[in-house]
């Protein structure tokens, strides 16, 4: 079984500092990992993705991830943060069962940013 | 090369009536997932289709159902509507090879008054 818990529901912070978003998941395999992005009315896009390979993981817009075993963490950060970057954040996680990638996504609970100027 | 497309964007239907939306995925993806997002519930995982074949099922009752054509496109029906039905529904396709990211088209909005 998998699961992802995103540890804040909403995160405001000022145009030009940090911004970090955390999430912790669970998996019963090898898991792959996912940040998505959704801005109002929109669909999902893919910011960035972690799938074995590197444990930092690096996204557009400036985004990048750390994949932590030990923690069985996948924080969102990003060293300054833009106006357009306001929008609705998804941890995604994916059981990659006997090496097969099926297309079941288990998603978190979202994380609204907020960027004030 | 052309996105994940759902259509229709919007809709409008009567409690007890019964629906279905179409999604067309990325020229060459198999596996099509639908997810249902709702305000209380968040993202939630409805069903995979794959080469014709459901091979995932989420925790819904039998009211949704779903199909996947020989050209990959992929419909989703849901019957006898209820208020809590109404949800932004999101279709999305995946490449084959392990470990690749899905693909979601724009959804559609489903509203029952």
């Amino acid at each position: 079984a998998q699961s992802v818990t995103q540890l804040d529901s909403h995160v405001s912070v000022s145009e030009g500092t940090p911004v970090l978003l955390r999430c912790n998941y669970s998996s019963s395999y090898s898991p792959s990992l996912f940040w998505y992005v959704q801005h109002p009315n929109k669909g999902l896009q893919l910011l960035l993705k972690y799938t074995s390979a590197a444990t930092l993981v690096k996204g557009i817009n400036g985004f990048e991830a750390e994949f932590k075993k030990s923690e069985t963490s996948f924080h969102l950060t990003k060293p300054s943060a833009h106006m357009s970057d306001a929008a609705e954040y998804f941890c995604v996680v994916s059981d990659n069962a006997g090496g097969t990638s099926y297309g079941k996504l288990t998603f978190g609970q979202g994380t609204i940013l907020t960027v004030h100027p | 090369k052309a996105g994940v497309t759902q259509t229709p964007r919007y809709l409008i239907k009567t409690r007890g009536q019964q629906v279905t939306l179409s999604c067309s995925p990325i020229s060459g993806h198999r596996s099509v997932s639908w997810y249902q997002q709702t305000p209380g519930q968040g993202l939630q995982f409805l069903f995979e289709y794959f080469s014709e074949t459901q091979r995932n099922k989420g925790n819904f009752p039998g009211r949704f159902s779903g199909r996947q054509f020989s050209n990959s496109r992929s419909e989703m029906n849901v019957s006898t509507l209820e208020l809590g039905d109404s949800a932004l529904y999101l279709c999305a396709s995946k490449g084959g090879g392990s470990r690749t990211e899905a693909f979601f088209g724009q959804g559609t909005r489903l509203t029952v008054v």
